[in-house]
């Protein structure tokens, strides 16, 4: 029972170097979200998703850019790190908007 | 200004006390969630309320909306407890979820 499972676990990147986390799930839900989750507050949503081929913003989007282009998967992007985004990342999917149900187990991301 | 606020943000406890969790916000819901993440960072989902009480083994969840309260209850609390709980709420209105800081738990054996 694989749920939701993210790559990589970890990674170190220096300030301005690029990369992508992959979200996979297998239990054929519609809506995806990728989440930033930092000391002392809540986690808070980056983009969403509510079905193949759509994205959207979220509470925090600046700096992040996604796609969808598989049902299945949801790639969250930086193009140009910065120590701000320096966070754990969690992405999520669900049967509902705007209520995640399943949750990966984390990308623990420092940038130098 | 947080809509949903926990208490208390730390909290420790022999094995075997029952345990309270609370939750309260400040924006009208359609429901409200409780999440258990570990301490190796994995968030699950626990329950999802809109109204009155769900039980699941040792956990116990209850909501009042008139008050925009809910607290989560542990029986029997055992070291394997340990973990941050975490309360969520979908707004009723507009596209928003909101969590709060989550409440960090340690059950002393």
């Amino acid at each position: 029972n694989a749920g939701v499972t993210q790559t990589p676990k970890f990674r170190v990147l220096k300030t301005g170097q690029s990369m992508t986390l992959l979200c996979a799930q297998d239990m054929n839900h519609e809506y995806m979200y990728w989440y930033r989750q930092d000391p002392g507050m809540g986690l808070r949503l980056i983009h969403y998703s509510v079905g193949e081929g759509t994205t959207a913003k979220g509470e925090v989007p600046d700096g992040y850019n996604v796609s969808r282009l598989k049902k299945q998967n949801f790639l969250l992007g930086l193009e140009s790190a910065a120590p701000s985004q320096t966070s754990v990342y969690f992405c999520a999917s669900g049967t509902r908007e705007y209520q995640p149900q399943h949750f990966g187990d984390g990308t623990r991301l420092s940038i130098l | 200004k947080n809509e949903v606020e926990q208490s208390p943000q730390n909290l420790t406890a022999q094995e075997g006390e029952f345990i309270t969790i609370n939750c309260s916000y400040s924006v009208g819901i359609s429901a409200l969630h409780w999440l258990q993440q570990h301490p190796g960072g994995g968030i699950v989902s626990l329950f999802m309320l809109s109204s009155g009480k769900k039980k699941h083994g040792r956990l116990i969840a209850t909501i009042n909306i008139q008050e925009k309260h809910s607290s989560l209850h542990i029986t029997a609390s055992h070291p394997r407890d340990s973990a941050v709980y975490i309360c969520a709420v979908r707004r009723n209105t507009g596209n928003q979820f909101y969590f709060g800081t989550g409440t960090s738990l340690t059950v002393i054996p």
